[in-house]
């Protein structure tokens, strides 16, 4: 399969510590992508090459990836980081680009 | 920083082609690829299309029989056609930057997206 599966919703407690996966076939030799996206805003980038944060991301975002499972962490999560999050790869067979479902997370 | 910004008009009537504009500034087109991805009400980030420099393309097969992505260069602009659209196409549209390595694609680059609206 090509999809990529996450969960729909996920919560944690201020200050505590979440993870967000992404499953698929793809994952074993792709490296996942990650994405924040806020009510009313364009997505913008967390995480890429699986674990590298671009320039003004906190350090409390991580990324990892074992087999078919690529994960987002995120250590003492914050209010503002309530938000949608995506997972991106690609289709090696064909070079189509996927996106998973998105994981709704709530701080609590 | 790249900036990347959709036009197009907001309201589509069903059966027609939808048509956007992604102009990009601060910065050269050249060496990356583009894209278009669309976002339905309350629903997650489709993927539609990409296009290289160069021109070569590759669109979801989903839409790929409705779908044409090209770009001007010289205008630093890369543009999307959908045609015979319903419905079920009204979504916000954003153009992106991929970076697209053998091993790590990823959008580093959004615009501010679009709502396109498909409807009499």
């Amino acid at each position: 399969s090509s999809d990529l599966t996450q969960d729909p919703a996920v919560s944690v407690a201020l200050g505590q510590t979440v993870r967000i996966t992404c499953q698929g076939d793809s994952l074993r030799n792709i490296y996942a992508s990650w994405y924040q996206q806020k009510p009313g805003q364009a997505p913008i980038l967390v995480i890429y090459r699986q674990n590298i944060r671009p320039s003004g991301i906190p350090d409390r975002f991580s990324g990892s990836g074992s087999g078919d499972t690529a994960s987002l962490t995120i250590a003492g999560a914050q209010a503002e980081d309530e938000a949608d999050y995506y997972c991106n790869s690609r289709d090696s067979s064909n070079d189509h680009l996927l996106f998973g479902g998105g994981t709704k997370l709530t701080v609590l | 920083q790249v900036q990347l910004q959709e036009s197009g008009p907001g309201l589509v009537k069903p059966s027609e082609t939808l048509s956007l504009t992604c102009t990009v500034s601060g910065g050269s087109m050249s060496g990356y690829y583009w894209s278009w991805i669309r976002q339905p009400p309350g629903r997650g980030l489709e993927w539609i299309a990409y296009i290289y420099h160069t021109g070569s393309t590759n669109y979801n097969p989903s839409l790929k029989s409705r779908v044409t992505i090209s770009l001007d260069t010289s205008r630093n602009h890369f543009s999307l056609k959908l045609s015979s659209v319903n419905a079920a196409d009204t979504a916000m549209y954003f153009c992106a930057r991929l970076r697209a390595g053998m091993a790590d694609p990823y959008f580093d680059n959004w615009g501010q997206g679009t709502l396109v609206t498909v409807s009499s």
